[in-house]
């Protein structure tokens, strides 16, 4: 019964590189939340999808940064040039579904991106 | 913008005390309220969840209580233990998109010395 799986867990690039984060959600589950952790912040909102639908990107930043939950294979978390100021945790969850529910989030254990 | 608010920020206990963490939100329409914990290195694990209908909710050591009026949630953990040491977050729910973004609390680091 695995849980959330993201990998890399730790992930190092050059500035202006491009990062690519990936998560598979937990079996049964359609829904995935992408949030990113700066150090002793909480956790901030960056999109929620589901299988082959942006539902919420509001917490996106406008450039660089692009998610997509394909119908096969792990939803994919972009970043394209990235700068010293996306050094963070970015977190992926999965949820079963949504609606008036409020289903539970379940979390990955992260992938650290560090940037040189 | 939506906002919860939580405090303490860090709290130092002895082993068998209890242990109180306290979130405020803003959103009037948020209905769900669940507790993560988060060790090092590791995502955050639910622990205990609380929605709009019921006003607290226990599982075995650790309670939530929930004042709407107020928009006041808090969690209680008794009879604490060393391996409760760990990082604390509340969130709430994006009221008027239900089910989806969760707001999160900075986070309470709480110690438990034995």
């Amino acid at each position: 019964n695995a849980g959330v799986m993201q990998n890399p867990r730790h992930l190092v690039r050059r500035r202006g590189q491009e990062a690519r984060l990936r998560c598979s959600p937990m079996k049964g589950h359609s829904h995935v939340y992408w949030y990113r952790q700066l150090p002793e912040e909480g956790l901030k909102f960056m999109v929620y999808l589901q299988k082959e639908n942006i539902i919420d990107e509001s917490g996106m930043p406008k450039e660089r940064f692009s998610a997509e939950f394909p119908k096969e294979g792990p939803s994919i978390l972009r970043i394209q040039q990235v700068v010293r100021g996306d050094s963070a945790a970015y977190f992926c969850a999965s949820s079963p579904s949504s609606g008036l529910n409020n289903q539970p989030q379940h979390f990955g254990d992260g992938t650290r991106l560090s940037i040189l | 913008g939506e906002n919860v608010e939580q405090h303490p920020s860090t709290l130092s206990v002895q082993e068998g005390d209890s242990a109180v963490i306290k979130c405020t939100y803003s959103d009037s329409a948020s209905n769900y309220f669940p507790w993560y914990k988060q060790e090092l290195g590791k995502g955050p694990q639910l622990i205990i969840d609380i929605r709009s209908n019921v006003g607290e909710k226990k599982d075995q050591r650790i309670a939530v209580t929930l004042n709407k009026t107020a928009k006041h949630f808090s969690l209680h953990i008794t009879e604490t233990q060393p391996e409760d040491s760990a990082v604390y977050f509340c969130a709430a729910n994006h009221g008027k998109q239900a089910g989806t973004a969760l707001i999160f609390g900075k986070g309470t680091t709480l110690s438990v010395s034995s």
